[in-house]
């Protein structure tokens, strides 16, 4: 079946730098990636789509300078937390969409200190 | 507008017990229909998946879901409970087109008790 693979799982930085997460499809080729943010006891919340070739697509609310989304390939999605700070901690998930749905990566959890 | 409702925030059931996690949706087209399960920490899995053809669907880890396009639902079930699958279940809609994107219900956590 399809595969999404996320790294980091989990990454820890200190405010100000940057965090780069990636999102790989591994056994299909993806045009289309879905980056999202959860909170603590909160449903998933779509910051952007990405597609291949093409600048991202923000959903209203999000800033696009501060996250950064790259898909260079039809496999690869990266989301750049630049200038981090605390609010930004939160659990990211990526999805990515292919002949069989929308499947989804295992999450980084970012912690910003 | 899209949107998905999952009305229960919390279900607890007892092990061996029936389970039934409702989810409603509007969608002006013809839509995909998920459910995904996300344990604690995790990526969500997918559970099931609904495009057309049969309205009963099934999934993995015994799970099902039906379809029923006239009370817009299309409500999660399995007849026995595990307690491994204590976790958060969503309900998801999406578009038959690609690029277009998934909206998730606001999730359903599920406790089991023994």
């Amino acid at each position: 079946g399809a595969v999404v693979s996320q790294h980091p799982s989990w990454v820890i930085c200190k405010s100000g730098t940057s965090v780069k997460i990636e999102c790989r499809s591994l056994d299909f080729q993806a045009t289309t990636m879905f980056w999202y943010r959860q909170f603590p006891k909160q449903s998933l919340m779509l910051m952007a789509t990405s597609n291949e070739g093409s600048k991202a697509t923000y959903e209203q609310g999000v800033e696009k300078d501060k996250f950064l989304i790259n898909h260079a390939s039809l496999t690869l999605s990266t989301l750049t937390v630049t200038s981090a700070h605390p609010e930004d901690s939160s659990f990211y998930i990526c999805s990515a969409r292919g002949t069989e749905g929308y499947t989804f990566g295992s999450g980084t959890r970012l912690t910003v200190v | 507008a899209q949107s998905v409702t999952q009305p229960d925030i919390h279900i607890t059931v007892s092990e061996g017990a029936s389970l039934e996690l409702r989810c409603n949706y509007s969608y002006g087209a013809t839509p995909y229909l998920f459910w995904y399960v996300q344990s604690p920490g995790q990526g969500l899995q997918l559970l099931l998946k609904y495009f057309s053809g049969d309205t009963l669907v099934q999934g993995i880890k015994g799970f099902e879901a039906e379809f029923k396009r006239s009370q817009s639902s299309f409500n999660l079930r399995k007849p026995s409970v595990h307690w491994s699958d204590a976790a958060e279940y969503f309900c998801a809609v999406g578009p038959m087109e690609y690029g277009n994107k998934l909206v998730f219900g606001a999730g359903t956590i599920l406790r089991v008790k023994s």
